[in-house]
Order: structure tokens, then C-alpha cells, then sequence
């Protein structure tokens, strides 16, 4: 039973386009929510994190939305550039506190086209 | 600041061995996590310790082991391997107390092959 879901294996995007990368859980206890980057042959790196308080989080190109009626996130990666292309994953903790505890999810392979 | 270290990167082992990972988390990062990545699953936790006490454990066998030591290198061990235990195995530390994100820094992996 997959509590942090990511339903699109793939996604391939022009260069200066938007990436949107989804994500769901079903674990209402999850109150926070964090996206990670993974390239090939290296461990996954920290992206941008949200609290379940907030609906919105920015970090320069990255943007991250929770609707927590859907239980649904989003990453938004605006302008996309080739750089970008990595597998994605989307994980999720109980509080901040214990967010050394992560559900991931299966991970999304973005690819972004020159 | 030196990263997250993993030893060994790559390693094959035959069915009913057993197989003992390390890990050297960033210097002053007290916790430690390990987690097991397999096509198409994704991560799946197996462990954290913080001060050579296992504090959270995750949905895998007793196969699974792990230990913390007084300077915070942890081991995890696999006995009796089994072909589905074949993936990436990657390690995480954490600063404790640390007040935010709760970030994981990860390590490189170590890639475990079962024949």
C-alpha cells in the first residue's frame, strides 16, 4: 500500500517550458512534504520542503503546492532548463521532527529537451 | 564540510551470504537513516539511529540489522541475501535539533547485487 504516490514515471519538457511534477498521499497524518532530486549515480538531494500550513512555497525556480483537501502536491520548475533533468521524488513525514522518517514516492524521470 | 560517505559503492554477493554496509555521516550530523531503493518502488525506510540507539525502524525483515557507533558511523547488515534484496542501499544523516526543513543529506549509495 503506497501512502506517497507519483503516477507519472516520465515526463519530457522544452527547454524555457514549465515541468510539472505530481504527486498524492493518502496518509492524512502527513504534515509535511518535501521534494528531493536524484541524478544517476548520485544520492538523492534536498530541493524544496512545505508545511502542511501553508499551501505555497518558493525557491527561485521552484515552486511547490499543497491542496490538502486533495491530498495532492506539486512541483513547478519555471523556466525548465536541460540541467533539470533528473528523477524527482516526492516524500512526506509526520511533523519537521521526525521528518527523518520519510515516505518517498516511486519518483518521476524528468527530462528536459534543449 | 566532507558529504555523507558510503563503502562500498558496489558489491556482489551470491544468495545466503550476508553483507555489512557502512556509512560516515557528515561531520557533527548525529542521526542516521538508511534506506533501500529498488526500480519502481522508490525509497523504502529500514532505520534511523541517533546516539547508537535505533529509534525508528521500517517494514523489513529481521534480516535487516543495523548499528550506530560513539562517533556516528553506522553499519547495516543483510544475512541470509535473497535475490529481492539486490538494490541501492543509501544512507542519510540529519543534524539533530535542528529546527525546519528536516532535510537528509544522502550519501552516493552503495549498489548491492544478489546472484
Amino acid at each position: 500500500d503506497q501512502q506517497v504516490k507519483q503516477n507519472s514515471p516520465s515526463l519530457s519538457v522544452q527547454e524555457g517550458r514549465i515541468s510539472i511534477l505530481n504527486c498524492d498521499y493518502t496518509n492524512s497524518m502527513f504534515d509535511y512534504f518535501l521534494w528531493y532530486k536524484k541524478y544517476p549515480a548520485e544520492g538523492p538531494t534536498f530541493l524544496i520542503s512545505i508545511s502542511s500550513i501553508k499551501d505555497k512555497n518558493e525557491d527561485g525556480r521552484f515552486t511547490v503546492f499543497l491542496n490538502k483537501s486533495a491530498k495532492h502536491l506539486s512541483l513547478h520548475i519555471v523556466p525548465s532548463q536541460p540541467g533539470d533533468s533528473a528523477v524527482y521524488f516526492c516524500a512526506a513525514s509526520g511533523s519537521p521532527g521526525s521528518a527523518r522518517q520519510l515516505t518517498f514516492g516511486s519518483g518521476t524521470q524528468l527530462t528536459v529537451l534543449p | 564540510k566532507a558529504g555523507v560517505t558510503q563503502t562500498p559503492r558496489y558489491l556482489i554477493k551470491t544468495r545466503g551470504q550476508q553483507v555489512t554496509l557502512s556509512c560516515s555521516p557528515i561531520s557533527g550530523h548525529r542521526s542516521v537513516s538508511w534506506y533501500q531503493q529498488t526500480p519502481g518502488q522508490g525509497l523504502q525506510f529500514l532505520f534511523e539511529y541517533f546516539s547508537e540507539t535505533q529509534r525508528n525502524k521500517g517494514n523489513f525483515p529481521g534480516r535487516f540489522s543495523g548499528r550506530q557507533f560513539s562517533n556516528s558511523r553506522s553499519e547495516m547488515n543483510v544475512s541470509t541475501l535473497e535475490l529481492g534484496d539486490s538494490a541501492l542501499y543509501l544512507c542519510a544523516s540529519s543534524p539533530e535539533g535542528r529546527a525546519g526543513t528536516g532535510e537528509l543529506f544522502f550519501g552516493e549509495g552503495s549498489r548491492l547485487t544478489v546472484l
